[in-house]
């Protein structure tokens, strides 16, 4: 079945930038979608379609994609980002949807 | 505003089924379609399935073929979730996520309930 794949763990400190990867071999066709997940807490979107942005999520997320990779940066990460960012996608036929296996953001 | 409440948490032994209800407030409920998601402690989420509210067609992973059902019912504005013939490695944290709107996010997961806890155990 189809996956897609992150980095497990990225560590910053605060005002740095953090990069999250997830590869996928149907990215290219299908778009991205990028979720913050905090302990107890339901998931938020904070990126749609490869790189919009939703109403609310501050201007320091964005998102980009490369081919069968696509990436999530939080550029001047604070300490309220600290989260789990999980991607999900579509396999190329895009019935059925797919996360990644999560990238724990660690703010130092 | 625009909300998804589930209902509470549910113990059921292997083998039983499980039903998760997800009523929606605050917007059209048979405008947008609505997905189920679940999350096991330390897994990655896994979609389940979806139904268009409107006309209730589904569609579901084919790892819970034949033992999830989604259904709505449009006059109280909720969507349920089925599960059957439960096991241990059903245990997990489940959402329900609307679907945005299509023109402008496509599929995109845009307001989530606030999770049911499901427990199997003897």
């Amino acid at each position: 079945s189809y996956e897609l794949t992150q980095s497990p763990s990225v560590s910053v400190s605060p005002g740095q930038t953090a990069r999250i990867t997830c590869s996928g071999d149907a990215l290219p066709k299908q778009y991205a979608y990028w979720y913050q997940k905090k302990p107890g807490q339901a998931p938020v979107l904070v990126i749609y379609k490869d790189s919009e942005r939703p109403s609310g999520i501050p201007e320091r997320f964005s998102g980009s994609n490369s081919g069968t990779t696509v990436t999530l940066t939080i550029s001047g990460v604070e300490a309220e980002d600290e989260a789990d960012y999980y991607c999900q996608s579509a396999d190329t036929t895009g019935t059925f949807k797919v996360f990644g296996g999560g990238t724990k953001v660690t703010v130092l | 505003q625009v909300q998804l409440v589930q209902s509470g948490a549910e113990v059921k032994e292997p083998g039983a089924s499980v039903k998760v209800s997800c009523k929606a407030s605050g917007y059209t409920f048979n405008s947008y379609a609505m997905h189920w998601v679940r999350q096991a402690p330390g897994q990655r989420p896994e979609w389940m399935g979806w139904i268009n509210t409107g006309n209730g067609d589904t569609k579901y992973s084919q790892k819970f073929q034949g033992r999830v059902t989604i259904t709505r019912d449009t006059s109280a504005s909720t969507v349920y979730m089925e599960l059957s013939s439960l096991r241990s490695e059903d245990t997990a944290v489940y959402y329900c996520a609307r679907n945005g709107p299509i023109v402008i996010m496509f599929d995109a997961f845009d307001i989530w309930g606030q999770g049911t806890m499901v427990t199997v155990s003897s």
